[in-house]
């Protein structure tokens, strides 16, 4: 497609659940990127994709996070056991080169 | 490691005034810096890039230039108009962006 596409817009979940969050670059990038966004305007970086294979993994916690991007798939960012402070809106970015990133509308997820 | 540091909002301003909102950057290297822009829900849009030394971004009335020698890379724009009201962020890198901590925006009539 022509944008990046997330979803779903918002996700709630109680805390202790698992949250999976979708990702679809647009058409022909390469590279996809997670980031997290908390306190409203501070941005994290989690993870980076070349194609299927993580590029850059430095941002990512070390425990409950996961994240994928497979062949003919939607990447995935997948959260076990959700705790409070992971409320947030997650965006996913993609790009045809390594320098300018194109962003989806972001993810929601509350933790109850 | 790489740091972005931007003026703290929030700018209220009238419109047609003139902005400025200031960015510094630290990091290895020169890194490729950005604004981008967040319009309220939404989420954040490419406003203009700038990839080396002395590089100007333009966009939509909004400019800024690279400048090697201070570490600067500031944001303008000579009329704001009330559809500029948005969270402005500074940003610098290639793979993995830094973020500044944004700037909110208000233009008011």
């Amino acid at each position: 497609g022509e944008e990046v596409a997330q979803t779903p817009k918002h996700l709630v979940r109680g805390e202790g659940q698992k949250a999976k969050l979708y990702c679809a670059p647009i058409k022909g990038h390469s590279y996809v990127f997670w980031y997290q966004q908390v306190l409203k305007n501070e941005f994290k970086f989690l993870i980076s994709f070349q194609n299927e294979n993580v590029f850059d993994e430095t941002g990512m916690p070390k425990e409950r996070f996961s994240a994928k991007c497979l062949p003919n798939s939607p990447c995935s960012l997948e959260i076990q056991a959700t705790k409070l402070e992971d409320s947030a809106v997650y965006f996913c970015a993609s790009s045809a080169v390594s320098n300018e990133q194109f962003f989806g509308p972001g993810t929601r997820l509350t933790v109850l | 490691g790489d740091s972005v540091t931007q003026m703290e909002g929030p700018v209220t301003l009238s419109e047609e005034a003139f902005l400025t909102i200031n960015c510094t950057y630290t990091a290895t290297g020169y890194p490729s810096l950005f604004w981008y822009v967040q319009y309220p829900g939404e989420g954040l849009q490419l406003l203009l890039k700038a990839t080396k030394a002395d590089d100007k971004g333009s966009n939509k009335g909004f400019e800024a230039t690279y400048r090697k020698e201070t570490t600067s890379f500031h944001l303008e724009k000579g009329s704001v108009q009330v559809s500029d009201s948005a969270v402005y962020f500074c940003v610098g890198g290639g793979n993995k962006l830094t973020f500044g901590t944004g700037t909110q925006l208000k233009v008011e009539l």
